[in-house]
Order: structure tokens, then sequence, then C-alpha cells
């Protein structure tokens, strides 16, 4: 079946440098990703949608310097934490519509856990 | 917008009972809806995945069941274990997007 793939699962990275985390759709091709952030304890919240080939859009709230979002292929989404701090410790998680199924299926990445020391 | 909540967010039950975990979502104009398992610290586990046009979804000892004209799912776990102990999360997906529920936390006790 459809596979999202997200790396890395874990990543430790100090104050003031910038992360990248990968959303890739294994074996279908996305033409919407989505990505979703998770502090402790709260619902998963949408951050941002993004299309393939165009600018990504952001939720209310969410800084788009900051989390700087490349769907270059339809196959490919990044997610860069740029300038990142202790309070965007969270778990982020991607995931990608399938334009070809039926039943609007969306499907999830396993996540990323992003520490900031 | 379509909002989902989730009851109890907590809860703790012995071995071996069976327990129903509920979420409910404002607008009943929704794709499907579907379950998914966080442990402590990994990602999501997809559990059960409820189409519109569906009732209910079984996988082993978990049933999910659907109300689209109330706005309610259930997810009924039989027989529960340790292992099960979790956050379980409700999904619904309308749209391109899925809106989540704030979770059951559950702890199995041995």
């Amino acid at each position: 079946g459809a596979v999202v793939s997200q790396h890395p699962s874990w990543v430790i990275c100090k104050s003031g440098t910038s992360v990248k985390i990968e959303c890739r759709s294994l074996d279908f091709q996305a033409t919407t990703m989505f990505w979703y952030r998770q502090f402790p304890k709260q619902s998963l919240m949408l951050m941002a949608t993004s299309n393939e080939g165009s600018k990504a859009t952001y939720e209310q709230g969410v800084e788009k310097d900051k989390f700087l979002i490349n769907h270059a292929s339809l196959t490919l989404s990044t997610l860069t934490v740029t300038s990142a701090h202790p309070e965007d410790s969270s778990f982020y998680i991607c995931s990608a519509w399938d334009s070809l199924l039926s039943g609007n299926t969306i499907y999830f990445g396993e996540g990323s856990w992003l520490t900031v020391v | 917008k379509q909002e989902v909540t989730q009851i109890p967010a907590a809860l703790s039950v012995p071995e071996g009972e069976n327990l129903v975990l509920n979420c409910s979502f404002t607008d009943s104009a929704i794709y499907n809806l579907q379950w998914f398992r966080q442990d402590p610290g990994k990602g999501l586990t997809s559990l059960l995945l409820i189409q519109s046009s569906q009732r209910e979804q079984t996988s082993g000892r978990l049933n999910a069941s659907l109300d689209k004209s109330s706005g309610r799912s259930t997810l009924y776990i039989a027989a529960s274990q340790p292992g099960d102990s979790a956050t379980y999360l409700c999904a619904v997906s309308a749209g391109n997007q899925f809106y989540f529920g704030t979770g059951t936390s559950l702890t199995v006790i041995p």
C-alpha cells in the first residue's frame, strides 16, 4: 500500500541552528502534503499545506520565514526549522494526499521528534 | 470549522477489561474518520479507517463505529492488555485536511 516516509525520526539540534525534515511519498504522487506539529498533551495542529510547485499555505500564527516548506517534486516535501529555539521542540508529522485514490485517503509519515537544546 | 473532541482525556483500566473511547465532531460532512495510536516518543500508527459510507470497521480486538448524523465515533477495545497503553487519537477528513482530536491517554494496569 501507499507509504509516506519521514526522516529523521529523531533529531537534536543546538539553539540557533537549522534542521530539515523530509517527507516522501514512496509509491504514489502527492500533489498536496501537509505539515503538522504537536506539543505535549495537545492535539496535532496543521502548520501548512504544501502544493507541488507552488508556495505553501501557512496557518494563522505559523511563521513562514521560520518554517520553510519546499515541495519541489510530487514525492518530496521538506520542512526546515530555521534558527531553532527550545520552544520549537515538538513532534512534527507530515501527511500526503493521493489524488488518484478514491476515498480521499491521506497517508501519514511516522513523525519526527525535534529537540532543540 | 470542524472541531473534534475526545472523551475521556485519560483513562485507566485493569487488564482484561473492555473499554470504549469516544470521539465527536461538529461537522458531519466528512469523507472518513481514522483512529490512530501514538506511543510516547513515537509516531502515529493508523489503527482503523472508516469511510463516510461505512458504519464500522474491525481489526483484531479493535472495533470502530461511525455515526455521521450524530457526529460520533467510538473505538472499542476488547480484553485490554498493558501493551494497549498509549494515546489514541481520532481524526476526521474533510476536504484535503484532517482535523484531530486531543486524544485519550489510556493506561492498562497489569
